[in-house]
């Protein structure tokens, strides 16, 4: 069954710096990823999605994620964070029709 | 403005009461979601519907009811049955391009039990 792992509920950087979120998956077929921000009290956004083309995809906001099958990740990142990427990041996994796994989440903090 | 859209924003319910949530979409998307957000767990299935009257059960369908009798339409019913039923519920819907389409969604409705 396909499944995802985000590793750290939370991460803190401060402004200016790297910001990666960390995301492993388990699929048993080539799964289709994706990531979302959620910000407070709100619904989830798409930031970027992988579906087998390019490995290395560049979303909104600066953030791109790169897809790497023999370490079975896809990795958020963004060369400088920026105060208003404070939020909530969910990796999600699709191989499916009407099945998408979403992880944990991961609470970005970005300290000025 | 295409969308989802999902009624009331807050809502509060006493122990044994039946509650039901909105969720209407203008996207002419099929397929319709629920899911049920707790801290540090993410999102989790309760009920999804591929086509207009038919849905099926997600990971926590009990203590949950659905339906669809329009294609823009999909509430959500927390019955008395659900034990813990105060949480954030995220109406989601994703378009006929199946596992690599994207799903759009609602902005929410937090349920509070008092």
């Amino acid at each position: 069954a396909q499944s995802v792992t985000q590793l750290g509920s939370h991460v803190s950087v401060s402004e200016g710096a790297l910001v990666l979120l960390r995301c492993n998956y388990s699929s048993s077929v080539p799964p289709y990823l994706f990531w979302y921000v959620q910000y407070p009290n709100q619904g989830l956004q798409l930031l970027l999605k992988y579906t087998s083309a390019a490995t290395l995809v560049k979303g909104i906001n600066g953030f791109e994620a790169e897809f790497k099958k023999s370490e079975t990740s896809f990795h958020l990142t963004k060369p400088s964070a920026h105060m208003s990427d404070a939020a909530e990041y969910f990796c999600a996994v699709s191989e499916r029709n009407n099945d998408m796994r979403f992880g944990a989440g991961t609470r970005l903090t970005v300290k000025p | 403005d295409g969308g989802i859209t999902q009624s009331p924003k807050y809502l509060f319910r006493k122990e044994g009461q039946n509650v039901t949530l909105s969720c209407e979409q203008n996207l002419n998307h099929d397929a319709m979601y629920w899911y049920r957000q707790d801290p540090g767990q993410g999102l989790r299935l309760i009920y999804y519907s591929q086509i207009v009257n038919d849905f099926q059960k997600g990971d926590i369908a009990e203590g949950y009811s659905v339906s669809r009798e329009k294609k823009e339409s999909f509430p959500l019913t927390v019955t008395s049955a659900q034990k813990n039923p105060t949480a954030f519920y995220l109406c989601a819907s994703r378009g006929d391009r199946g596992a690599t389409d994207t799903q759009y969604f609602g902005p929410g409705t937090r349920l509070t039990v008092l």
